[in-house]
């Protein structure tokens, strides 16, 4: 299975910061890594897919970039309603595995 | 808009069984591919398993494999997960999840989340 790796494991930030969040994959991915957004007690929510391209309904200060093993996820002035839990997912061969996490709490 | 809604959850002994449904609306249900996805307490997201638009193909987790069948019933826009031999580690919130259309492998729509607790 393909290991995925975010960093760090949590941040705390104010709101207007921006943050980068990071995932590594254990082996080349290309570009297929999805990022969501979770918040306590419900589901997760589809923010990019495909490394950089904006799911529909999500607004425009959230992005992603990267390929091959190393992704960032970039919040570029983070609002009160971004702050939840964040995961990245690989869709490049099954099992579709995700990291661990990454929890952004309000500093 | 598009809706999933899980059902079938509860406390079960280890060893037992327990059917989970998730029933779609709002999409087109018959051209897309589902999953199950779970998450134990406190803990990350785990894939769990997929199945195909008319469900000739399917894969699982290693985890599940052999205890765990999906379904599903295209004419009742329903996706099934049946669970034997259930075990401790087995206990989580259970969501279906449908894949974007326009990435395989990424989940645009989620239930609600079914609770499984397995305990004596």
């Amino acid at each position: 299975d393909i290991q995925m790796t975010q960093s760090p494991s949590s941040l705390s930030a104010s709101v207007g910061d921006r943050v980068t969040i990071t995932c590594r994959a254990s082996q080349s991915i290309s570009i297929y890594l999805n990022w969501y957004q979770q918040k306590p007690g419900k589901a997760p929510k589809l923010l990019i897919y495909g490394a950089s391209s904006l799911q529909s309904g999500v607004p425009s200060r959230i992005s992603g970039s990267g390929s091959g093993t190393d992704f960032t996820l970039t919040i570029s002035s983070l609002q009160p309603e971004d702050f939840a839990t964040y995961y990245c997912q690989q869709s490049y061969i099954t099992p579709g595995t995700f990291g661990q996490g990454t929890k952004l709490e309000i500093k | 808009e598009a809706q999933l809604l899980e059902s079938g959850g509860g406390l079960v002994q280890p060893g037992g069984s327990l059917r989970l449904s998730c029933a779609a609306s709002g999409f087109s249900f018959n051209n897309s591919e589902m999953n199950w996805v779970r998450q134990a307490p406190g803990k990350g997201l785990e894939w769990l398993s997929y199945i195909s638009t008319s469900g000739s193909t399917i894969f699982y987790a290693d985890s599940v494999q052999g205890r765990f069948t999906i379904s599903r019933d295209n004419a009742k826009n329903s996706l099934y997960l049946q669970m034997n031999s259930l075990r401790g580690e087995d206990t989580a919130v259970y969501y279906c999840a449908r894949e974007t259309l326009r990435a395989a492998g990424a989940f645009d729509y989620w239930g609600q989340g079914a609770p499984v607790t397995i305990s004596s």
